[in-house]
């Protein structure tokens, strides 16, 4: 049972957007920076997003975070098949790092 | 970016211990903070801990009496021991460049270990 909630599968087709919620409480999301994660199939977690919005270098504008309150989403425009991925929510609750059970991402 | 290479036995038996070594290579272990990170098959993400260059730790609650993370600067390395090993902890470890409260911003490519006698 993850600390942060998100839903186990969406989908939309290529050139769509979709997005991907994360929810936590007061004592994770509402009071640190949210994180987010692309994990590939079969490779190693890659950095999406950080302090809830930044884009790494090298990061397309196509992918976007944004927070409210205690729930974070993670936007992805323009779909394509290669955004076939799980991708995951992180954050910090009480010196712990925590994250989200994670949502696989299906471009139909 | 830097990178980093998890080493270490694919297999451990019960009750032993896991050792893993990550290198760090194309910048400084120096100034950062460095995590691990583990993913049973089939499942999500659980971090383990985190250490300073300094050598000043962080560890998950739930392992804490199981878990020791060192650094050894001269090296450019740090490690993990995991005593007292079952099947559970069965996963693929990942090293990583942590920003704590920003996010995990470099991670190793990962390394299976199975436990099993």
């Amino acid at each position: 049972q993850s600390v942060l909630t998100q839903p186990p599968s969406v989908s939309a087709a290529p050139g769509q957007k979709v997005t991907i919620s994360c929810s936590g409480s007061s004592s994770n999301i509402g009071n640190n920076y949210v994180s987010w994660y692309q994990q590939l199939p079969g490779t190693a977690p890659k950095l999406l997003i950080y302090d809830n919005n930044k884009r790494p270098s090298g990061i397309p504008d196509r992918f976007s975070g944004s927070k409210s309150g205690t729930s974070a989403t993670l936007g992805i425009t323009g779909l394509q098949t290669g955004d076939e991925a799980d991708y995951y929510c992180g954050t910090w609750d009480s010196s712990l790092r925590v994250f989200g059970g994670g949502t696989k991402l299906t471009v139909l | 970016q830097v990178q980093l290479q998890e080493s270490g036995p694919g297999l451990v038996k019960p009750s032993e211990t896991l050792s893993l070594t990550c290198t760090v290579s194309g910048g400084s272990i120096s100034s950062y903070y460095w995590s691990w990170i583990r993913q049973p098959p089939g499942k999500g993400l659980e971090w383990i801990g985190y250490i300073y260059y300094s050598g000043s730790t962080n560890y998950n609650p739930s392992l804490k009496s199981r878990v020791t993370i060192s650094v050894d600067t001269s090296k450019n390395q740090f490690s993990l021991k995991l005593s007292s090993v079952t099947a559970a902890d069965t996963a693929v470890y990942y090293c990583a460049r942590d920003e704590p409260i920003r996010g995990v911003m470099d991670w190793g490519q990962g390394t299976l270990v199975t436990v099993s006698s």
